[in-house]
């Protein structure tokens, strides 16, 4: 059981770069959201999804861009790469997303900079 | 303003002692807390959730407790071992119609033998 697969692990953009993180999931869980981690800064929310089709905004959406066509995937979309947004991301998904999401699983992180 | 306060940056105790760590909210109301423990370069895991009219959680060592009114949550490790060493995450489900989960900046609890 793979869990929570994000790729790349590794990745470096040059400023406007626009480019995708994947998030892909085996467990068929209806919940998936987007943090991002800074150091002293915890982790933000940036998008999450409810369901396939459905998606809404986090604390800090402003430059990244969601969808959800499936309920296995969530890819999380830079259009114009900004030295900000150098971070560490993860994806995590939850089974309910009815009465409350439950317990998260996360993926591994996807370590990004913006040169 | 809205923000999540967990009560400091690092905190070492002595192994067999109690860790107690706090998470302190302002104005939100979540429905459900969560806590998570980090290791560096790893992904948060799971550790407890407690609901918003439950006043108390046990999972082996661990304990979490949850004041609606005082808008805080203790998290405690008791006979604390060098392997509970990591950072750990409060996390606040803000649930009305869908979930929505934000977490604290996190504590680094470090166990010295």
């Amino acid at each position: 059981n793979a869990g929570v697969t994000q790729t790349p692990k590794f990745q470096v953009l040059k400023t406007g770069q626009s480019m995708t993180l994947q998030c892909a999931q085996d467990m068929n869980h209806e919940y998936m959201s987007w943090y991002r981690q800074d150091p002293g800064m915890g982790l933000r929310l940036i998008h999450y999804s409810v369901g396939a089709g459905i998606t809404d905004q986090g604390e800090v959406p402003n430059g990244y861009n969601v969808s959800r066509s499936t309920t296995e995937d969530f890819p999380l979309r830079l259009l114009s790469a900004a030295p900000s947004q150098t971070s560490v991301y993860f994806c995590a998904s939850s089974y309910s997303s009815s009465g409350g999401a439950g317990e998260l699983f996360f993926g591994e992180g996807s370590r990004l900079t913006v040169l | 303003s809205q923000k999540i306060e967990q009560n400091s940056e690092a905190l070492n105790i002595q192994e067999g002692k109690t860790a107690t760590l706090t998470c302190n909210y302002t104005n939100y109301s979540p429905a459900y807390l969560q806590w998570y423990r980090q290791d560096p370069g790893r992904g948060p895991v799971f550790l407890l959730l407690i609901r918003e009219n439950e006043k108390e959680k046990r999972k082996e060592r661990l304990k979490v407790t949850f004041d609606t009114t005082l808008k805080q949550s203790l998290f405690h490790i008791t006979a604390s071992q060098p392997a509970d060493s990591a950072t750990y995450l409060c996390a606040l489900d803000l649930y009305s119609s869908a979930s929505k989960i934000i977490f604290g900046s996190g504590t680094r609890l470090s166990i010295r033998p």
